[in-house]
């Protein structure tokens, strides 16, 4: 079975642009959460969502929002780029919401110039 | 505020011999525990998870302790072999949102 899923696997943009990040969950997931690794740092929360609506929001500015799709699939959308948005970003998905085993996906590595 | 701690950013073990890998949290509301081992350019992939209603879990090489008392966690791999190097990091979660802890480096020497 195919595991968590990202695209694109590497991203640059400038400053001011906009991004979009995609993940596919695990096969039976309903739940994708969202999370932001910088570099020596572990992995920052973001976003969680279960059945297509936000469950849990970490401490980001409203740059950043997400969705998820009927399919469980979801979209990270970040606005006006810093260059401390430069980040792995990583998704993992999980069965159910809330205290659940997350399984992630390889990342898409942001790079803000 | 960094409520998961791995004060120590680094590890290594001679092949063969326990790796203890140590985890701090200060949220008491946090119920349920899990490690992750990350190697370069991957996600974590799940290792071993443990709920606060237990103190111990096993899992073939490797076991997880709880002591909720104080508030701390460890890992031990036993025997440790070259294939388990990499950043490990436990996380920690109440509700919705799973904390990481910055990550240990483990170096298993052959």
């Amino acid at each position: 079975d195919a595991g968590v899923t990202q695209s694109p696997t590497h991203l640059i943009k400038t400053r001011g642009q906009h991004v979009t990040l995609r993940c596919s969950p695990i096969s039976g997931h309903k739940s994708v959460s969202w999370y932001q690794q910088v570099l020596g740092q572990g992995p920052q929360f973001i976003f969680q969502y279960y059945e297509k609506e936000e469950r849990g929001r970490g401490n980001f500015p409203d740059r950043f929002s997400a969705r998820q799709f009927p399919n469980y699939s979801s979209e990270l959308n970040v606005n006006a780029l810093l260059l401390g948005d430069s980040a792995l970003y990583l998704c993992a998905s999980g069965i159910g919401a809330g205290t659940d085993t997350q399984y992630f996906g390889p990342g898409t590595r942001l790079t803000v110039l | 505020d960094q409520q998961v701690k791995q004060n120590s950013p680094s590890l290594s073990v001679q092949e063969g011999r326990i790796s203890i890998l140590n985890c701090d949290y200060t949220n008491s509301m946090f119920d349920y525990f899990l490690w992750y081992k990350k190697y370069p350019a991957e996600g974590p992939t799940f290792l071993i998870s443990i709920s606060s209603i237990k103190d111990k879990n096993e899992d073939g090489r490797f076991t997880v302790f709880l002591n909720k008392s104080a508030k701390h966690l460890s890992l031990h791999i036993v025997p440790s072999q070259p294939g388990d190097s990499a950043v490990y990091f436990c996380a920690a979660s109440a509700g919705n949102q799973f904390y990481f802890g910055t990550g240990t480096s483990l170096t298993v020497i052959p």
